[in-house]
């Protein structure tokens, strides 16, 4: 157990819908990344945040947006949803002063886009 | 940008084989590097990380090194068991400011006994 809590484990929506994934960073892990891991574009960053603010922007679509609240919990919500947009939705979390690149994943949200 | 290769998977191979995953990177600076294993049903873990040339990085009889002369990372295990079965992953970290990863497209791996 790592310690990052992702919700839901499961989600299916249809076309054109808007949903919102959540995650809880481990205790006192002040970043919090967002990953999508699909079968044809592999794991792609999307974002980051730190204590609340953005710190990193990857390849996340317009219809895409996070945030992270203050109590460092972060959400991600995908709108106006496409069949492409099925994938496996990573959150990770790292600690102020813990080794680079030294990320701690939760289990993911997979989202199916019917 | 940056960008890491990976060996094409899947890989099999029989209990105590010797194995091999390939990566190699490209990169602006000097990235730290990391191999991270992805079990069924769960997140990712990492399993060993180098951060600067000549570095080993080890772990649970893992080992690869950071190759600066071939942009390399190459995993390796002399005795592999059924528990390795997994999906394992290269990425760098490029040290900008921020920790983000930079992933591979990952490598399964399945151990037949």
């Amino acid at each position: 157990d790592s310690g990052v809590t992702q919700t839901p484990k499961h989600l299916i929506t249809a076309t054109g819908q808007r949903v919102t994934l959540r995650c809880s960073p481990r205790s006192g892990d002040l970043s919090v990344y967002w990953y999508q891991q699909s079968l044809d574009q592999g794991l792609q960053f999307l974002i980051q945040y730190y204590n609340g603010e953005e710190r990193a922007k990857g390849n996340i679509l317009e219809r895409f947006s996070a945030q992270q609240f203050p109590d460092l919990h972060s959400e991600l919500n995908l709108s106006s949803l496409e069949l492409g947009d099925s994938a496996l939705y990573f959150c990770a979390s790292s600690p102020l002063g813990g080794d680079p690149g030294e990320l701690f994943f939760g289990e993911g949200s997979r989202l199916t886009v019917l | 940008g940056d960008s890491v290769t990976q060996m094409e998977g899947p890989v099999t191979l029989s209990e105590e084989a010797f194995l091999t995953i390939n990566c190699t990177y490209t990169a602006t600076g000097y990235p730290s590097l990391f191999w991270y294993v992805q079990y069924p049903g769960e997140g990712l873990q990492l399993l060993l990380k180098a951060t600067k040339a000549d570095d080993k990085g080890s772990n649970k009889g893992f080992e690869a090194t950071y190759r600066k002369e071939t942009t390399s990372f190459h995993l390796e295990k002399g005795s592999v068991q059924v528990s390795d079965s997994a999906v394992y992953f290269c990425a760098l970290s490029d040290h900008f400011g921020n920790e983000k990863l930079t992933f591979g497209t990952g490598t399964r791996l399945t151990i037949i006994p």
